[in-house]
């Protein structure tokens, strides 16, 4: 069965922009995380979607926003883009909320120049 | 939040064994990840421990202490492709992950 989709794997943007990234989940899994890996602070979590509602949040400012559609796709927006938001963008699907197991894609790689 | 800690890297022989340590301390412990994670590839699942004791997984374990707020992370007859970075992550009780720094491990032949 097919993995998780991220779109796009890369992306270029400038200060100020906003971005809206895309994760279509494992076909039968309804729960979608969101997390920021940099070299610096590695892998936190930004946020986790369960049918259609966020359930939990990490400490990132109001400017990281996401949501959830009816079959399980996810997106997240960055608005105002600040350099210091370069980072690979990590979503991960789990068949249910607090499922052991978690499937990374392969994330989207976005530069802010 | 969390406070969790492993080594920043370890480098070991092909054929041997590695033992990557991973402490935390965290109120709600929910369970115990360990990820895999090659260099420009997402990260891949590995282990889940949420009871104390050993699982096993073909050449990989993972050990939980959750009195002592310790796992590790054992890697055996250990093989070229096995040079990553090795995540360890707690869940609490709202499901959160809060991941370590990694430990990247090189395998020299």
């Amino acid at each position: 069965k097919a993995g998780v989709t991220q779109t796009p794997r890369y992306l270029i943007k400038t200060r100020g922009q906003q971005v809206t990234l895309s994760c279509s989940p494992i076909s039968g899994h309804r729960s979608v995380s969101w997390y920021q890996q940099t070299p610096g602070q590695g892998l936190q979590f930004l946020f986790e979607y369960f049918s259609e509602t966020q359930r939990n949040k990490g400490n990132f400012p109001g400017r990281f926003s996401g949501r959830q559609f009816s079959n399980s796709r996810s997106e997240m927006n960055v608005s105002t883009l600040e350099l210091g938001d370069s980072a690979l963008y990590l979503c991960a699907s789990s068949l249910m909320l607090g499922s052991p197991e978690a499937f990374f894609g392969q994330g989207t790689r976005l530069t802010v120049v | 939040g969390q406070n969790i800690d492993q080594p920043t890297e370890m480098t070991a022989t092909e054929g041997a064994i590695v033992q990557i340590n991973c402490t935390y301390q965290t109120s709600g412990f929910n369970g115990l990840f360990w990820y895999q994670q090659h260099a420009g590839e997402a990260p891949t699942f590995l282990s889940y421990n949420v009871l104390d004791g050993l699982e096993e997984k073909g050449r990989f374990s993972s050990f939980l202490s959750r009195s002592k707020g310790y796992s590790y992370l054992l890697l055996k007859e250990l093989q070229m492709k096995d040079s990553a970075s090795y995540l360890c992550a707690v869940r609490v009780n709202d499901y959160k992950l809060s991941f370590g720094a990694g430990t990247t491990v090189t395998v020299r032949a």
